[in-house]
């Protein structure tokens, strides 16, 4: 078992869905939960950044987190054709020495 | 917001040459740093973590004679890939974590390593 989980997609919307995203992991040692966005060629984005659980906005970017089930999520409001990407869910702890784990990374494509 | 500059973001070289890959985060300091491998329609692989002042810790199955890692600075770190052979064509990219913590890790653009 992958210590984090990711659905690689790939995933197909019309323009101005939403685009709802997951990760579920393994080690709950993790404190510190980021996603990405990634285009082709591109070194990684960083979209949105959590520490513990809770939720958090940023504009059309809602990043929620459940530690309790190990499972994080990324939702993206009004999808544009400019949101597509493949996005990455990534986590680290202390005791990891801030290693990033990453999911395998989501390729969604926003339709106009 | 935390921007990291990587350089070149392309290079081809001849094999047994050697390439060096510059990471530097412009406007904050980084103690740490990361640097990874992607190859097509894949995630990112660590290769090995960056301290400054120490040496790096390379990853299980990574090459620390091949891959040279050096962090002189809180603000610079580079991998020197040397005698490049075709297999190491790759997208190389560096990443930074911001010392003053809670703040994520900012990526720099990568680089597109093809040896001939």
């Amino acid at each position: 078992q992958k210590e984090v989980e990711q659905d690689p997609g790939p995933l197909s919307v019309p323009e101005g869905a939403i685009v709802s995203l997951n990760c579920t992991y393994s080690n709950s040692a993790f404190q510190y939960f980021m996603w990405y966005r990634q285009y082709s060629r591109k070194g990684p984005e960083l979209l949105m950044y959590t520490y513990s659980s809770g939720n958090k906005e940023d504009g059309r970017f809602t990043a929620q987190v459940d530690k309790s089930s190990k499972y994080i999520s990324l939702f993206i409001r009004d999808s544009q054709p400019s949101d597509s990407a493949t996005y990455l869910c990534a986590m680290s702890s202390v005791s990891n020495d801030y290693k990033l784990s990453f999911g395998a990374g989501t390729t969604v494509t926003v339709r106009a | 917001g935390a921007v990291v500059s990587q350089h070149p973001s392309w290079v081809i070289c001849k094999s047994g040459t050697s390439v060096k890959i510059e990471c530097r985060s412009l406007d904050f300091q980084a103690t740490t740093m990361f640097w990874y491998r992607q190859f097509p329609k894949q995630s990112l692989m660590l290769m090995a973590t960056s301290n400054e002042g120490s040496k790096a810790t390379y990853e299980q199955g990574v090459e620390k004679d091949k891959f040279l890692i050096n962090h002189a600075s809180l603000t610079l770190s580079t991998l020197t890939v040397t005698s490049a052979h075709p297999e190491d064509s790759s997208f190389y990219i560096c990443s930074a974590r911001d010392d003053r913590g809670e703040k994520g890790y900012t990526f720099g653009s990568g680089t597109r390593l093809t040896v001939v």
